[in-house]
């Protein structure tokens, strides 16, 4: 079965400085995978999304992600933050069906 | 053009009460998701619909919760005999629904916030 740990509930950063949202999944097969961020009183947006081709994948607002096969990992990272990234963001993992698996997600506080 | 749209945006009902949900996915996406967030989860699928047909329905909680889609398009998630357990934010997406769905980009409506008193 397929699922998806975000390992922090919570990360604080001062701003200007790297971020870092950590994400492990666990999947027999080729995972799709995906960050969708929430931002308050908002819908959830996809921030960007490895679904088999280069394994580091630049999205929206200045975040990559790299996916590592051989650790189960997909973490975000942004250089710098910003006070707009305060948000939660969450980790998405699909095998190719309509199933998509959601992290529980990470609450990115940004401190000036 | 209009995103995925959800009615109403909050909803507060007594417990044993019926509730309808609405949701109106970006014109031309086939594929439509249903999805519950409770305070402090992630997101927990409920049903998919391809087109007007959902072949998977095993995401509902209960036999209290169904959903329907008719047209291609409008889609409502209708609770019955609503209980304290049901309050929480209901969340659609809709997605081209293209042969490689696992890929598809979901789009997101507001959600509706759901309180059962």
């Amino acid at each position: 079965a397929q699922s998806v740990t975000q390992l922090d509930s919570h990360v604080s950063v001062s701003e200007g400085t790297p971020v870092l949202l950590r994400c492990n999944y666990s999947s027999s097969y080729s995972p799709s995978l995906f960050w969708y961020v929430q931002h308050p009183n908002k819908g959830l947006q996809l921030l960007l999304k490895y679904t088999s081709a280069a394994t580091l994948v630049k999205g929206i607002n200045g975040f990559e992600a790299e996916f590592k096969k051989s650790e189960t990992s997909f973490h975000l990272t942004k250089p710098s933050a910003h006070m707009s990234d305060a948000a939660e963001y969450f980790c998405v993992v699909s095998m190719g069906t309509y199933k998509y698996i959601f992290g529980t997600g990470t609450r990115l506080k940004v401190l000036a | 053009g209009a995103g995925v749209s959800q009615s109403p945006s909050n909803k507060v009902t007594e417990k044993g009460k019926d509730v309808e949900l609405r949701c109106d996915p970006i014109s031309g996406h086939t594929a439509l998701y249903w999805y519950r967030q409770s305070l402090g989860q992630g997101l927990e699928f409920l049903i998919y619909f391809q087109g007007n047909s959902a072949p998977d329905k095993s995401g509902l909680p209960s036999d209290r919760f169904s959903a329907e889609r008719t047209g291609g398009s409008v889609s409502t998630l209708t609770i019955q005999r609503t209980q304290q357990e049901d309050s929480a934010v209901y969340l659609c997406a809709s997605s081209f629904g293209a042969a490689g769905v696992g890929t598809d980009t979901q789009y997101f409506g507001p959600g509706t916030r759901l309180t059962v008193l």
